[in-house]
């Protein structure tokens, strides 16, 4: 089965700074979606992405993936509180409409 | 658009009782549905995909025979936990993906929390 490795777990942030979320598949990607999660509510979709080499862009968050790899990451520039939260990352097994297999989460605290 | 939504968003049964959740797609239809469940500070865990018409299928380790699901309607889907104990005590969340779509983009609920006593 499918596993999803995120790093770091956890991350702490001044606001106003860059960071980086790494997810690594175990096996090929057929497709990778990013989504933002507060605790104890439902997940946000953020992006998408399918082919090796695409980037995209939302506001301040850049998703690329590296389909060689089997790695996506996501980038958040000049940080705001309002990007506080629970990002995960999820891959479907295959090529179809599947389940999501998730990462465990990368919990990331913006300081004021 | 693209928007899902659960019913109820909590609940607090006593053992042994049966919890029915809904998952709507309120401004697309979906042929498909997945139910996941999340224990607190773990992540996602698919439980089964939910065809309509059809019967759902199970992920490996999830018992069919207490999580009950119907899918009635291209907007509807319904799980069903039979006979609930604690340790079903849990945060559970619906998606879907619109049925035109080719992208496989799946749309969650702001999921459930099922408590039980």
């Amino acid at each position: 089965s499918q596993e999803l490795e995120q790093s770091p777990q956890s991350l702490i942030v001044q606001e106003g700074k860059n960071l980086t979320i790494n997810c690594t598949s175990s096996k090929t990607l057929y497709g990778l979606y990013w989504y933002k999660q507060k605790y104890g509510e439902g997940l946000i979709f953020l992006m998408m992405l399918q082919k090796g080499g695409e980037e995209k862009s939302h506001e301040k968050i850049t998703a690329k993936l590296d389909e060689k790899k089997q790695q996506s990451s996501l980038h958040i520039t000049a940080s705001q509180p309002s990007h506080a939260g629970i990002y995960l990352c999820g891959a479907a097994a295959g090529g179809g409409a599947d389940g999501l297999t998730f990462g465990k989460g990368t919990h990331l605290i913006i300081q004021p | 658009g693209a928007v899902v939504s659960q019913h109820p968003s909590w609940v607090i049964c006593k053992s042994g009782t049966s919890v029915k959740i809904e998952c709507r797609s309120l401004d697309f239809q979906a042929t498909t549905m997945f139910w996941y469940r999340q224990f607190p500070k773990q992540s996602l865990m698919l439980m089964a995909t939910s065809n309509e018409g059809s019967k759902a299928t199970y992920e490996q380790g999830v018992e069919k025979d207490k999580f009950l699901i119907n899918h009635a309607s291209l907007t509807l889907s319904t799980l069903t936990v039979t006979s609930a104990h604690p340790e079903d005590s849990s945060f559970y969340i619906c998606s879907a993906s619109p049925s035109t779509s080719g992208a496989d983009t799946q749309y969650f609920g702001p999921g459930t929390r099922l408590t039980v006593l």
